[in-house]
């Protein structure tokens, strides 16, 4: 079985400072990673994803993840945060050997509050 | 132009009372989805169907029937609510394609069950 650890349920950050989200997973397989953000009041967005290939993945945001499969980690980071970056971050997990029918394991989530 | 919708946005009603969730996506996609969050925001599948066909069912009470009458749209069934179905649910679609299939999230319901 997988899952997914996010530690920190809130992190309070100041606007324009550095922010890392942290995800940690548990799997005995090879495994692809996401991250969604969740803005009030609304549906789950896909944020991005790690499938293959290079550990470092980008979103057209600025948000940046790199998967380290020694630590078992895919934490989430961006260089400068913006106030519409509040939201809620779900870490998630899935087998890519069941192919098309994948069940997605979502962490715990963690709250990003931007502080002005 | 809306990717998946749901049906109410809010619905709020008494125990022991039937309701039902409806759910549709417009993207052409075969395989549909519902999550429960609750309050804590923890999220977790309840059920899969693919091309009307289920094929992920967690351990959810038998109070829960999804219906799926074509590939497009996936409803779920309530009966004899309790209070701990008080939660968000959400519905998703995806396209089972390859090894990989992005799930894309309607808005959510929030069921409050009194």
């Amino acid at each position: 079985a997988q899952s997914v650890t996010q530690l920190d349920s809130q992190v309070p950050v100041f606007e324009e400072a550095p922010v890392e989200l942290r995800c940690n997973y548990s799997s005995s397989v090879s495994v692809y990673l996401f991250w969604y953000v969740q803005y009030p009041n609304q549906g789950l967005q896909l944020l991005l994803k790690y499938l293959s290939g290079s550990t470092l993945v980008e979103s057209i945001n600025g948000f940046e993840a790199e998967f380290n499969k020694s630590q078992t980690s895919f934490h989430l980071r961006k260089p400068s945060v913006h106030i519409s970056d509040t939201a809620e971050y779900f870490c998630a997990v899935s087998d890519p050997r069941r192919g098309g029918y994948q069940k997605v394991t979502f962490g715990t989530g963690t709250k990003l509050q931007v502080i002005p | 132009d809306t990717a998946v919708s749901q049906t109410p946005k809010y619905l709020v009603t008494q125990m022991g009372n039937d309701k039902s969730i409806k759910c549709e996506q417009n993207l052409g996609h075969d395989t549909m989805y519902w999550y429960k969050q609750d309050s804590k925001k923890f999220l977790k599948i309840m059920f899969s169907y693919n091309n009307k066909e289920l094929i992920i069912n967690e351990t959810v009470p038998n109070r829960f029937s999804p219906k799926s009458p074509d590939k497009a749209h996936l409803n779920l069934h309530i009966n004899s609510l309790e209070l701990g179905d008080s939660a968000v649910y959400f519905c998703a679609s995806s396209q089972a394609r390859g090894n990989y299939n992005e799930q894309f999230f309607g808005p959510g319901t929030r069921l409050t069950v009194l």
